[in-house]
């Protein structure tokens, strides 16, 4: 099984909501990952869990906060959104340490900022 | 540091036709290498992988990839187009090992496009 599933699907949020978007997997991978793709353009790092800690932050506005609260689970809590934040988040896992560092990614969610 | 470059933003066949999709990579580290698909509002989907061991690589759905260190190239190939296959392709380098672990680096991707 290498399916990483991600909810919800699609979220219209304006841009004084708070809402969290949801990743799991039941890989037994230890490193998870959010991205942000825009549209023609390819993923974009944004975050990077190893062993449910934070290891690597791109410079990530805070108005998207990460959180790993198991190894299955990865969230990103949103608030204060601008318009320009829509896009599609994709949320992906790998094994940890494996030499060719494959990486799973999942349907996404697409995201829109009213 | 390494980069990824996909020579070519589109690509349009027939179909029944074969399938080139040019990508040239460069790497300090022994590179691994990718291509993923992403069809139309999905996520990304792993076709294949190269990670030292054969240099030509069979993947999924009828494609296969030929790693060549001597033209850092790792094309992605298909013998006969599918109308299923239209979407759009990334090619995808990480170096095996140092300290940019997890960190991919992508091509800017091509479409593909296949007419009946």
């Amino acid at each position: 099984d290498t399916e990483v599933t991600q909810t919800p699907k699609h979220l219209v949020m304006g841009m004084t909501n708070k809402k969290s978007l949801k990743c799991e997997q039941h890989m037994g991978h230890r490193a998870m990952y959010w991205y942000k793709q825009k549209a023609k353009k390819p993923p974009e790092l944004m975050f990077v869990y190893s062993y449910e800690k934070l290891s690597i932050n791109e410079s990530v506005p805070s108005r998207f906060s990460p959180e790993c609260p198991n190894s299955s689970l990865l969230n990103l809590h949103l608030h204060a959104l601008q318009p320009e934040d829509s896009a599609l988040y994709l949320c992906a896992s790998s094994p940890p340490f494996a030499v060719e560092e494959t990486q799973y990614f999942g349907p996404g969610t697409r995201l829109l900022v009213l | 540091a390494q980069s990824v470059t996909q020579l070519d933003s589109h690509v349009s066949v027939s179909e029944g036709t074969p399938v080139l999709l040019r990508c040239n990579y460069s790497s300090s580290y022994s590179p691994s290498l990718f291509w993923y698909v992403q069809h139309p509002n999905k996520g990304l989907q792993l076709l294949l992988k190269y990670t030292s061991a054969a240099t030509l690589v069979k993947g999924i759905n009828g494609f296969e990839a030929e790693f060549k260190k001597s033209e850092t190239s790792f094309h992605l190939t298909k013998p006969s187009a599918h109308m299923s296959d239209a979407a759009e392709y990334f090619c995808v380098v990480t170096p095996a090992g140092g300290t940019s672990y997890g960190k991919l680096t992508f091509g800017q991707g091509t479409i593909l496009t296949v007419h009946p």
